[in-house]
């Protein structure tokens, strides 16, 4: 099972959005709802942000949302911040096999 | 709340065996709603989930990793440990616990992750 797809990098300004893409198959992201996202500062374990496609756990800024088009998920950072200079990763069910896959990662810049 | 941390050698041998323990605290393992995983992160790239384990000790693992991976739960000590065996110098990595929800295959909280070097 190959890793999802994810854009190795992305930025934006201050105050901007941002929308990072996770490519998969409808094996995977378009075949079921269980897209995570996690986000990951540097030296640090990764932290969730994204569950079920859409969800926030508590504590999570609403600034982050996540969504879904096809075999594509999304993760969108809206009034960037500095703080949420990272790495983020995201995550998808992928059958009863394979169970678990992560992304490559997109490291998110702030100018 | 429930915090998790990793355990183990920093130094493995090629052709040896990694051990890393997974200590919890501030709850227990011992909930049927949960598994119990393993992720890993080789330095400067993604991550890769090795398998998981549920109290009973029902285990799934990474299909790529499956012929060479071992987890094993101790309720009593609260903990969940994995055994890598006959490893490279391409098992050198950052090794997470965390907590898996596996309703819908996420993971949190993560420990702080331990870093295991495979040289000789």
């Amino acid at each position: 099972q190959s890793a999802l797809t994810q854009p190795p990098s992305a930025s934006g300004s201050p105050g901007q959005s941002v929308t990072i893409s996770c490519t998969g198959t409808s094996s995977d992201v378009g075949g079921y709802n269980y897209v995570s996202w996690y986000q990951q500062h540097p030296g640090k374990a990764p932290k969730l942000l994204i569950y079920d496609v859409t969800k926030r756990p508590s504590g999570v800024p609403d600034r982050f949302s996540g969504s879904r088009s096809g075999n594509t998920a999304s993760l969108t950072v809206s009034g960037l911040q500095a703080e949420d200079e990272a790495d983020y990763y995201c995550s998808s069910y992928a059958g009863s096999n394979n169970r678990v896959i992560f992304g490559g990662g997109t490291k998110l810049t702030v100018l | 709340q429930l915090q998790l941390q990793e355990s183990g050698p920093g130094l493995v041998k090629p052709s040896e065996t990694l051990s890393l323990t997974c200590t919890a605290s501030g709850g227990s393992i011992s909930s049927s709603s949960y598994y119990w995983g393993w992720i890993r992160q080789p330095p400067g790239k993604g991550l890769e989930w090795i398998g998981s384990i549920h109290y009973s000790g029902s285990t799934y693992y990474n299909p790529s990793l499956k012929s060479r991976v071992t987890i094993s739960v101790d309720t009593s000590r609260n903990q969940f440990s994995l055994k890598l065996s006959s490893v490279t110098v391409a098992d050198t990595a950052v090794y997470y616990c965390a907590r898996h929800i596996p309703s819908s295959d996420w993971f949190d909280p993560w420990g702080q992750g331990t870093l295991v070097t495979v040289s000789s």
